[in-house]
């Protein structure tokens, strides 16, 4: 069974922190994405990779960076997080151009 | 960057009932795609579509990628309690940004017993 696994659930954090989401896949996809989830704006592309050090902005790059250092690992780092940041985020991979996404359970951020 | 209308909103139906979606969009896409999404879980993948004009059922579910290339519907039959949940249409235009997906603000559905 495909697994793509995010770290942590919930995470509550204070305004200036700095915060990693990891999120870590098993089936040995190219790709990679991060998403953020809102109520009434749907799934907001923040970052993606297709491969191993390699990174591309998507719509909402803002105040976001990643890492892939390996392939099956895919960081979001909030480097100063703010309460505009609080929000639901998805991590999903993808083999080549297929279009299918599989997601992980997702990380509810609360920034305080 | 591209924008998908995806309606309605929300739906407050009884089982039973049949249920049906869309999405629009201004600009084209060769892939298609309509993910479900339960309450405290990431979407899972309902039905993929490829090529224009294509309807492919999965179950009670159906869908259609619209001969435009720029819309698609989803059709739920006799609904029942547990197709409570989100559902997202995603665009893809395959040969750019390595794929990246496009999608929809939901659909909400509550489906009284």
């Amino acid at each position: 069974d495909v697994k793509v696994t995010q770290s942590s659930r919930y995470l509550v954090k204070r305004t200036g922190e700095k915060v990693f989401l990891e999120c870590v896949q098993d089936m040995d996809h190219e790709n990679m994405f991060w998403y953020r989830q809102d109520p009434g704006l749907g799934l907001r592309l923040i970052y993606f990779s297709y491969d191993v050090k390699m990174k591309e902005k998507g719509d909402i790059p803002e105040g976001y960076s990643v890492s892939r250092e390996k392939k099956e690992r895919f960081s979001l780092i909030l480097e100063s997080a703010s309460t505009n940041q609080t929000s639901m985020y998805l991590c999903a991979s993808r083999l080549g151009n297929t279009g299918e996404l599989f997601f992980g359970e997702g990380s509810r951020l609360t920034v305080l | 960057g591209q924008q998908l209308n995806q309606s309605p909103q929300s739906m407050f139906i009884q089982e039973g009932e049949d249920v049906s979606m869309n999405c629009t969009s201004s600009s084209i896409f060769n892939t298609w795609l309509w993910y479900k999404q339960d309450p405290g879980e990431g979407p899972v993948l309902l039905i993929a579509l490829y090529k224009a004009g294509e309807l492919t059922s999965n179950g009670r579910l159906t869908a259609q990628f619209g001969t435009t290339r720029k819309d698609s519907f989803l059709n739920i039959s006799a609904s029942i309690p547990s197709d409570v949940g989100i559902y997202f249409c995603a665009g893809q235009l395959r040969n750019f940004g390595a794929g990246k997906s496009t999608f929809g603000d939901g659909t909400t559905l509550t489906v009284k017993p």
